[in-house]
């Protein structure tokens, strides 16, 4: 069965910095892309960053490039999401997701952790 | 503004049948580009409900259904039942952004 686990959200100053991990496991990580998805309360989905399976290739949304980061390990089976310059508007629950077979570039989500809570607040 | 834009919400009563629009531009759902749909119950994580337009993971009833014309997609749920009261989230892929695009997402309501 597959798992995903995020852990290191919290409360954090404007212009501060976070970094999210989410631990894999019930498949072979290291053949998967993993995404990160947030939603800010009571508001919509959006799509943040993305890794290849390998790690050699990331994307990221408009309102995150520069500001965020994300890499993986595939030997700890864990994906991370590095953020800093931290603002309100990061507010949000963070979603890791695996991604599933692609076609053309669009992926879809197959899998979703339950989220971590990231505030950014003085 | 979400690049995919759905209805707010949707209603429907018990047994009836609802549809829930997706419609995008020629950057993503008429680019011919994938479009997947996600279910969120209420304090959950969202949950792979179709995927490649119109696939249903192993689990999904076949009361949910999708399809894809043009530039829009669209979900169907037959036989309303309360435990279907959930918001509804499409998902594609636009080559102006180069990014994975969400709907607004829509509330469904089960009257």
């Amino acid at each position: 069965e597959v798992h995903l686990v995020e852990s290191g959200g919290g409360l954090v100053q404007p212009g501060g910095s976070l970094r999210l991990s989410c631990a894999a496991s019930g498949f072979t990580f290291s053949n998967f892309a993993m995404s990160w998805v947030r939603q800010a309360p009571g508001k919509g989905l959006e799509w943040v960053s993305g890794i290849t399976s390998s790690g050699d290739d990331t994307n990221y949304a408009d309102s995150v490039t520069g500001r965020f980061t994300i890499s993986r390990d595939n030997a700890k089976n864990t994906v991370f999401l590095q953020m800093s310059s931290l603002r309100a508007e990061d507010t949000a629950r963070y979603y890791c997701v695996k991604d599933g077979h692609c076609n053309g570039g669009t992926c879809y989500f197959d899998y979703w952790g339950q989220g971590i809570l990231v505030t950014v607040s003085s | 503004q979400s690049v995919l834009t759905q209805p707010p919400s949707v209603s429907g009563a018990p047994g009836q049948r609802v549809t829930i629009s997706c419609t995008g531009s020629s950057s993503n759902v008429g680019a011919n580009y994938d479009v997947h749909w996600y279910q969120q119950l209420p304090g959950t994580a969202p949950k792979l409900l179709i995927y490649n337009n119109n696939n249903r993971p192993s689990g999904v009833p076949d009361r949910f259904s999708a399809s894809k014309s043009g530039t829009s997609a669209s979900l169907a749920i037959t036989e309303l039942q309360a435990e279907d009261e959930a918001d509804y989230y499409c998902q594609s892929y636009d080559s102006s952004l180069s990014n994975s695009v969400f709907g607004g997402g829509t509330k469904l309501t089960v009257l």
